[in-house]
């Protein structure tokens, strides 16, 4: 079993819809990324949370750590927003990411 | 203010040849990390450098190896080629002191052996 699941794989939604994406991982996690990959590869760190829910914008990341699970939600989802989106914890006491497989989320217009 | 800058973007090898990538992290940053990301996977933790050492490694061969120069750039190694190290290779640049909290990716270098 991975130490990180992302579900789902694959999403595809109309312009507009409300989109989550959820992350569960086994191992003790100090904090969580949730990464953005366009194609081409490049990563961007959308949020780092250790606890609650962050907002920027039209994403919301919420983590619930007893729980061992996060969700990224876009909300009103545009084309742009197509892309990979990776769930990362931080493992408890070292200094290292571990990733999910990543989810490939398309939005048609 | 210049992020993680990685070099070649893309390049082509023979099995059995030899590879250097290269990463030059975020000003003000210390620590490079190397991940290895096969065609839709997840990266996996190849190795950390911190002042010119390997301070963490994954499971990778030594055909896998590093270097860290005294500007805090960084060199990935790879020998002995095989078709299965065809990945994308992203280096991540942090603080020490911030840890995985704080990096910042590299666009990537595609990989293809053949």
């Amino acid at each position: 079993k991975n130490e990180v699941e992302q579900s789902p794989q694959n999403l595809t939604a109309q312009e507009g819809e409300f989109i989550t994406i959820n992350c569960s991982y086994s191992v003790g996690i100090s904090a969580l990324h949730w990464l953005q990959q366009h194609p081409g590869g490049g990563i961007v760190s959308l949020f780092m949370l250790s606890s609650g829910k962050k907002k920027h914008g039209r994403l919301i990341a919420t983590i619930n750590i007893q729980e061992k699970h996060s969700s990224l939600h876009i909300t009103a989802s545009h084309p742009r927003d197509s892309a990979v989106y990776i769930c990362a914890p931080i493992i408890q006491g070292a200094q290292k990411l571990v990733f999910g497989q990543g989810t490939r989320l398309t939005i048609n217009p | 203010d210049a992020g993680v800058t990685q070099s070649p973007t893309h390049l082509i090898k023979t099995r059995g040849q030899q590879v250097t990538l290269r990463c030059s992290p975020k000003s003000g940053h210390d620590t490079v990390s190397w991940y290895q990301q096969a065609l839709g996977q997840g990266p996996q933790f190849i190795f950390q450098y911190y002042e010119e050492e390997e301070r963490q490694r994954g499971n990778f061969p030594d055909r896998f190896s590093g270097h860290q120069f005294p500007n805090y750039s960084s060199e990935l190694n790879v020998n002995a080629l095989l078709l299965g190290d065809s990945a994308l290779y992203l280096c991540a640049s942090s603080q020490l002191s911030t840890g995985p909290s704080g990096y910042t990716f590299g666009s990537g270098t595609r990989l293809t052996v053949v």
